[in-house]
């Protein structure tokens, strides 16, 4: 059973410019997250799909960032214009159930570099 | 405030020998802990899982225990291997696991 996947795995785009990152889960996973980690920081929460619906998007830093996940399978996370402060490893998970032993998978993470 | 701490933030053994990585966390209402495991350039895996009830889990060498009281956990490594070097992440769930919180982890280096 292939994992969660991400693309692309790095990405260096100067201040200003748009990015967007793909996520796609592990079939059949109705559940899939977007998390970053910047420098030297924890990774932290940023949106919880359900399907195509945003079950929570508490985490996401401001209005720059537009994740959406279209027919409920891949997703994508843009960030439109880059700022500095954006640079990190912007990791996705995929669940197939939430609940108290909800494990959720994780890809390998994109590392975005913004100069 | 919802946070959660771990310690030492880097350790460094040699291969055979084992160690103890620390997580304390101030979470409410707190539902469940979970240890991952990272490796370089990869998604975290998961090690353990333990709910409020559960004080104790084992996975092959790993072992995990959570004190609910104390709010404290420890992922314990037993006969470390060249391989058990990455990052060891303690993840705590609250608000019916639908909130998550991830530890600063632990760089764990194993010398030969």
């Amino acid at each position: 059973e292939a994992g969660v996947t991400q693309f692309p795995s790095h990405s260096v785009i100067e201040k200003g410019q748009t990015v967007t990152l793909r996520c796609d889960p592990i079939s059949g996973h109705d559940n899939l997250y977007w998390y970053r980690r910047v420098m030297g920081k924890e990774i932290k929460f940023l949106l919880h799909f359900v399907k195509e619906s945003k079950q929570d998007e508490s985490g996401m830093p401001n209005n720059r960032f537009l994740a959406e996940r279209t027919g409920g399978t891949y997703s994508t996370l843009k960030v439109q214009p880059a700022e500095l402060e954006d640079s990190g490893v912007y990791f996705c998970a995929s669940s197939p159930r939430t609940g108290v032993y909800n494990e959720q998978f994780f890809g390998p993470g994109t590392r975005l570099t913004v100069l | 405030k919802n946070q959660v701490e771990q310690s030492p933030q880097s350790l460094i053994i040699l291969e055979g020998k084992n160690c103890t990585l620390q997580c304390n966390y101030t979470v409410s209402p707190f539902s469940n802990l979970r240890w991952y495991k990272q490796d370089t350039g990869r998604g975290p895996v998961s090690l353990t899982i333990m709910t409020f009830s559960e004080n104790t889990k084992s996975n092959g060498r790993y072992t995990a225990t959570l004190d609910a009281d104390t709010k404290q956990s420890s992922l314990h490594i037993t006969a470390s291997q060249l391989s058990d070097s990455a990052s060891y992440i303690c993840v705590v769930s609250y608000s019916s696991a639908s909130k998550i919180i991830f530890g600063s982890g632990t760089r764990l280096s194993i010398r030969p």
